[in-house]
Formats: structure tokens, sequence, C-alpha cells
């Protein structure tokens, strides 16, 4: 039971390349989040999906895209990269959207733009 | 004014010492979570609380619910609980998105 796992752990882009960064979880939860951590603040959610089929935007979305493409997995693209994407990543997953529910978090990518 | 305030952001401690971080919200919640994060590591679940008092080892986390207000303790503190912790609230606004406060790095030196 590996819990949610993140590839790739760490990523140098040049301004302008695209890459995805793969979550997956085996927790069977319906929700899963996106997340990007910078020094000084707090995590900001940039997307979520509550359900399979289903996303959002969330506090940070501009320069993202997201795929919800199973039950297991949500993706998130970078399509331009910008040096202001620097930052480290972490997936999340719930049981479900409603509250009173745990996030469970991804070891992070850290990624760099240059 | 941020809606999660911890407090310290820094703290330096001696082993052995007992610890205390402290969250602050500004919202009605639903439940309380307190995390781990190691240097350069992933988030760790520590505890989720929606009222008194819940004890793992030697983390302690309280809340209070009229007051706004959650504690963490570790007791007898080890250079290994050197990380950063953050607070975040889920509030009952009918959003299910954590609200996160921006943590507190501790240090403590053996």
């Amino acid at each position: 039971n590996a819990g949610v796992t993140q590839t790739p752990k760490f990523q140098v882009l040049k301004t302008g390349q695209s890459m995805t960064l793969q979550c997956a979880q085996d927790m069977n939860h319906n929700s899963m989040y996106w997340y990007r951590q910078d020094p000084g603040m707090g995590l900001r959610l940039i997307y979520y999906s509550a359900s399979e089929g289903t996303t959002d935007k969330g506090e940070v979305p501009n320069g993202y895209n997201v795929s919800r493409l199973n039950k297991r997995e949500f993706s998130l693209r970078l399509e331009s990269a910008a040096p202001s994407q620097t930052s480290v990543y972490f997936c999340a997953s719930s049981l479900t959207s409603t509250t009173y529910n745990e996030q469970f978090f991804g070891p992070g990518t850290r990624l760099t733009v240059l | 004014k941020n809606e999660v305030e911890q407090s310290p952001q820094n703290l330096t401690a001696q082993e052995g010492e007992f610890i205390t971080i402290n969250c602050s919200y500004s919202v009605g919640i639903s439940a309380l979570h307190w995390l781990q994060q190691h240097p350069g590591g992933g988030i760790v679940s520590l505890f989720m609380l929606s009222s008194g008092k819940k004890k793992h080892g030697r983390l302690i986390a309280t809340i209070n619910i009229q007051e706004k207000h959650s504690s963490l303790h570790i007791t007898a503190s080890h250079p290994r609980d050197s990380a950063v912790y953050i607070c975040a609230v889920l509030p009952t606004s009918g959003t299910y998105k954590y609200i996160f406060g921006t943590g507190t790095r501790l240090k403590v030196l053996a």
C-alpha cells in the first residue's frame, strides 16, 4: 500500500518548456488535489478533483491544467513553464470532499524553472 | 490577516525540552489537521481533531473550538523532531478546501 505517489521527484525546466507531473493513489479515494508550496507561504491549492470526471480551479490555477485520468490518477500539466512556477508541488487525496476528510499527501515534486 | 496563524514561526529547543506550537484561526471549522514536514521531505499527517485532545507517543494535540485555538505539544523533544509543523483547518463554510498556516520551523539541538 504505497499511499500517494508522485513522479518525478525533481525536475529542472527552461522557460517555455512543458511538462506533466503525475500523481497516483491506491487508497480508493474519490477526491484528489494539487498544491504548491513556496517559502514563507502556506500550501496553496492549484486544482482539485472532487470525484472521477470532475475538476475545479483552486486558489492559484493560472498557468496549469489538470486531468483526472481515472479514479487513481490525477496529473498536473504546465504548458509553458515560467520562473514563477518554481516551487514544490504536492498531490493529496481524501476519501471524499465533504467535511472532516483527512487528506493524505504525496512526497512532493521539486520543480525549478530557469 | 491570515485566517490561520501559527506561533512561533521558528523555534529552537534543547533535547528533552517540552515544546508547544500554537495555531489560531478565525473561521468556523469542522476539523483541524496537524502535519509534519521534514527538511526536503514529504508531508505526514500527525493528528486530525475536531474536539478535545489526542495523544500519539510523545505528541499531544488539543483544540478549543470556542476559542478557535489548537496546540501541538511535544514532550521530551529529540533532534529527530526537527521539522516544520503545519496547521490546516477545514472550514464549515461548505467548502472542503483546507486553509493552511505557514508552518512552525522547529529545530531540536542535541
